[in-house]
């Protein structure tokens, strides 16, 4: 049974570019959600997004977009990044509407920006 | 002021002690709370799933629930080198809520 798997797992860019993270759910899950890990920080909530909608979202700015598809993966775009977008960003799938619902994460995709 | 504060560490204990974690948080209407550990460069893995006040035991972790005192715990019993790792408490206001995340306590077990 797959976990959740996420790509690439290093990245480099520079200022004012634009990113593409990707992340396929574990088998069975139908809910994505993103977080952005700063070094020596605990995970920020980005967005979640269930049936292909964006349905929760975090304090981040408009630079920040996703996607999910039909079959459950997701993609997360960051738009002109900045040197502070430097950070770990975890994918992190779950059920939806489970009462005791669990979030499962990738290993994560490490973005530098020089 | 965070809503959910942890002490960074590092704490360094002997192989075979009892690790103990704590977090505290302001938000009272937080009702599921986990913890989770995280080697370096990795992403979180799920230890322990509380929901409300109580404790609850598996193999070597306790995880502890105080909701009165907005506090909760994690004691790891025999404390392995393997167990040296970052641990990060979470919690949620409700099913399908985002996870809060404490900024993280990083062990070092030394044999």
């Amino acid at each position: 049974d797959a976990g959740v798997t996420q790509s690439p797992t290093h990245l480099i860019k520079t200022r004012g570019q634009q990113v593409t993270l990707r992340c396929s759910p574990k088998s069975g899950h139908d809910t994505v959600s993103w977080y952005q890990q700063a070094l020596g920080q605990g995970p920020q909530f980005i967005f979640q997004y269930y049936e292909e909608e964006e349905r929760q979202r975090g304090n981040f700015p408009d630079r920040f977009s996703g996607h999910q598809f039909p079959n459950y993966s997701s993609e997360l775009n960051v738009n002109a990044l900045l040197l502070g977008d430097s950070a770990l960003y975890l994918c992190a799938s779950s059920l939806f509407g489970q009462e005791n619902e669990k979030l499962f994460f990738g290993s994560g995709t490490q973005l530098s920006v020089l | 002021q965070k809503e959910v504060e942890q002490d960074p560490g590092p704490l360094s204990v002997p192989e075979g002690a009892i690790v103990s974690l704590n977090c505290t948080y302001s938000n009272s209407a937080f009702q599921y709370f986990m913890w989770y550990r995280q080697y370096s460069r990795k992403g979180p893995e799920l230890l322990m799933y509380t929901y409300s006040s109580g404790n609850k035991e598996d193999g070597r972790f306790t995880a502890q629930v105080d909701k009165s005192s907005k506090y909760i715990s994690l004691f790891i019993r025999d404390s392995q080198p393997s167990d040296s790792a970052t641990y990060l408490c979470a919690m949620r206001k409700a099913a399908g809520n985002k996870l809060t995340f404490g900024g993280g306590t990083r062990v070092l077990v030394k044999p």
